[in-house]
């Protein structure tokens, strides 16, 4: 089983910060990661998919890095409505990392 | 407009059996690979298992392999999971989701909640 490991677990920044996550895999994934966005209450949201795809409706602040096991989401200037948990998950025998809550400073 | 929409959740006890639904619409259901996600209360996102378009290759997680039962009705647009000998560890909200290309998953229902206690 390929494990994901996020850090920080916790993020505490303000709005208009640059916000950087981190998703490392035990084995390579090649280019087959994915991000979500999770707030309370509600279903996970795509953000990120291959690696540095940007799903439908996702704004452009938002963008994803890496191959082989080291990966980054980047929110370049973070918005109020971006204060969330996220997960980031690979293909192969699905997993997901344990989550990077993301909380205003 | 994607939608999809689990019914079935709710208060069983361990050892107990419950179907699981989820309809779908906005899409060409029998084009796409489903899949069940799972959340503990105040816990991460687990894979539970998967359905290739035609139901012929189905995959699981290793806790829920020989009790949990992936299936589709293309007919009906439905995806469902069959889960029986319930465990208490087995309580989560149950996430229906379309699988995209065998690498993510790119929508995603509101979740149904399952609880199992005695």
């Amino acid at each position: 089983e390929i494990v994901l490991t996020q850090s920080p677990a916790t993020l505490s920044l303000s709005p208009g910060e640059r916000a950087t996550l981190s998703c490392r895999a035990s084995q390579s994934v090649s280019s087959y990661l994915a991000w979500y966005q999770q707030k309370p209450g509600q279903a996970p949201r795509l953000l990120i998919y291959d690696a540095s795809n940007r799903a439908t409706g996702i704004p452009a602040r938002f963008s994803g890095s890496g191959s082989g096991t080291d990966f980054t989401l980047t929110i370049s200037s973070l918005e109020p409505e971006d204060f969330a948990v996220y997960y980031c998950q690979q293909r192969s025998k699905i997993t997901f990392g344990q989550g990077t809550r993301l909380e205003i400073k | 407009e994607v939608q999809l929409v689990e019914s079935g959740g709710g208060l069983v006890q361990p050892g107990g059996s419950l179907r699981l639904s989820c309809a779908a619409s906005g899409f060409t259901f029998s084009s796409y690979w489903m899949s069940w996600v799972r959340q503990a209360p105040g816990k991460g996102l687990e894979w539970v298992a998967n359905i290739k378009q035609d139901g012929s290759e189905k995959y699981y997680v290793d806790s829920v392999k020989g009790r949990f039962t992936i299936s589709r009705d293309n007919a009906k647009n439905s995806l469902y999971l069959q889960m029986n000998s319930l465990r208490a560890e087995d309580t989560a909200v149950y996430y229906c989701a379309r699988f995209r290309a065998t690498t993510h998953f790119d929508y995603w229902g509101q979740g149904t909640l399952v609880t199992v206690s005695s």
